[in-house]
């Protein structure tokens, strides 16, 4: 099955900095990469997503960076905001049907 | 418009017992899933239904059944709750490699 890694684990930032969360995947079949945000106690919610025909995808001051060759895709966070610290969660399609989550990054935002 | 609303909230079972984790999603969704998420984890599939009247083992299906009762339901149950299976679970639904929507979770403890 697809298997995704997700590093950091942590990640702790000063406000105004930027943020960078990567992500490896092993199935070279899978052709869809959500992002999602989970803040504390609330459920996950998809902040951005890129498929496999398109390298870059931006929204306002989150962008999404995607590497077939390497399988690897990675998010940006500019200009960081306390409302910003949540956990990260990067995930990959598994066929139509399913997604395989990484296990997750901790972003901490410093006033 | 609810989205994904599962129920309870919250459960304390002694071992041993059962209990069923109730989904309803009213967006028309063909795929509905259940994941349990453990600390530095991440999101874990559990059982999915790609479409009404299919069901399939996710990435930990032991201990754990599912019915998809019609399109818009889709029902975990614990036959013989073990203290293993504390985690808090999340139904999701979407269609096809779109975006996946979460119910708000079930905090559910096994003393």
């Amino acid at each position: 099955g697809e298997n995704v890694e997700q590093h950091p684990s942590t990640l702790s930032v000063q406000e105004g900095d930027s943020a960078v969360i990567k992500c490896t995947y092993s199935d070279s079949a899978s052709n869809y990469f959500p992002w999602y945000k989970q803040e504390l106690g609330k459920r996950p919610q998809l902040i951005i997503d890129i498929r496999s025909n398109v390298g870059e995808k931006k929204d306002q001051r989150i962008a999404v960076t995607l590497n077939k060759t390497a399988k690897h895709f990675s998010l940006h966070i500019t200009e960081t905001q306390p409302e910003d610290s949540a956990v990260y969660f990067c995930a990959a399609s598994i066929g139509d049907y399913k997604l395989s989550f990484g296990a997750g990054t901790t972003v901490t935002v410093r006033a | 418009n609810a989205g994904v609303t599962q129920t309870p909230k919250f459960q304390v079972l002694k071992t041993g017992q059962s209990m069923t984790l109730q989904c309803a999603q009213d967006m028309n969704h063909n795929s509905m899933y259940w994941y349990r998420q453990d600390p530095g984890m991440g999101l874990r599939l559990i059982y999915y239904s790609a479409s009404e009247g299919t069901t399939d083992k996710g990435e930990v299906p032991n201990g754990y059944n599912v019915s998809r009762l019609n399109k818009r339901e889709f029902s975990l149950r614990l036959e013989s709750a073990a203290p293993s299976q504390t985690s808090v679970y999340f139904c999701a639904s979407t269609s096809w490699n779109t975006e996946a929507f979460f119910g708000q979770g079930t905090r559910l403890t096994v003393v």
